[in-house]
């Protein structure tokens, strides 16, 4: 069965600097991968998404992502971060062989902004 | 677009009582789903249903029942409420084909007491 690894469980970034959140995966194939995020209070909300084809793959808010199969990793980055990106984010596998099964979540990292 | 709509948005039980939170979507999603969220425990899955009228349990099954009777709705009901129940709970729903994102609802902060 497929699982995540979210390593870090809160950071804490000011403002301007960069960003990278963590996120490993185990599953025997290729897995498809998932970035949200959720604001206090709402949903989650889809920050981007790899199928296949480029392994570097870009979202909405400025947010980008990394498929590192060597590494089984899906790590996110944003080069330079905004007070308004304290949220917590989730990253999630699927699986492509088993048609039915629901996407897995990592218990998720809490980014706390400071000035 | 309404996208997932979950009612009630809060709500207040005491233990043993029992309750029914509906999750709509105007997508047209073939597959729906139920979480709930608790602190340092992420998303934990509770049902899901790949179609009406089927239903399946998640990692978190125990104390919970649902019912898929129309596609565009997913019914969580709690028979007899625990404390152990309170939570956050969202929905969610995908299309059948990959890949297989989610659109999830703003969730129902429930309190047993």
């Amino acid at each position: 069965a497929q699982s995540v690894t979210q390593p870090d469980i809160h950071i804490t970034v000011s403002e301007g600097a960069s960003l990278e959140l963590r996120c490993n995966y185990s599953y025997g194939a290729t897995p498809y991968l998932f970035w949200y995020v959720q604001s206090p209070g709402q949903g989650l909300q889809l920050l981007l998404k790899y199928f296949s084809g480029d392994t570097l793959v870009q979202g909405i808010k400025g947010f980008e992502a990394e498929f590192k199969r060597s590494q089984s990793s899906f790590n996110l980055r944003k080069p330079s971060v905004h007070w308004s990106d304290a949220a917590e984010y989730f990253c999630a596998v699927g699986s492509r062989n088993s048609g039915n099964t629901p996407l897995v979540f990592g218990k998720g990292t809490r980014l706390s902004v400071i000035a | 677009n309404a996208g997932v709509t979950q009612t009630p948005k809060f709500r207040v039980l005491k233990t043993g009582q029992s309750m029914t939170l509906l999750c709509a979507q105007d997508m047209n999603h073939e597959y729906m789903y139920w979480y709930r969220q608790d602190p340092g425990m992420g998303l934990r899955l509770i049902h899901y249903s790949v179609g009406e009228g089927t239903t399946a349990k998640g990692e978190v099954p125990d104390g919970y029942n649902v019912s898929r009777l129309k596609k565009q709705n997913f019914l969580l009901g709690l028979e007899s409420a625990a404390p152990s129940q309170t939570s956050v709970y969202f929905c969610a729903s995908s299309r059948w084909d990959f890949p297989r994102g989610y659109t999830f609802g703003s969730g129902t902060r429930l309190t047993v007491v």
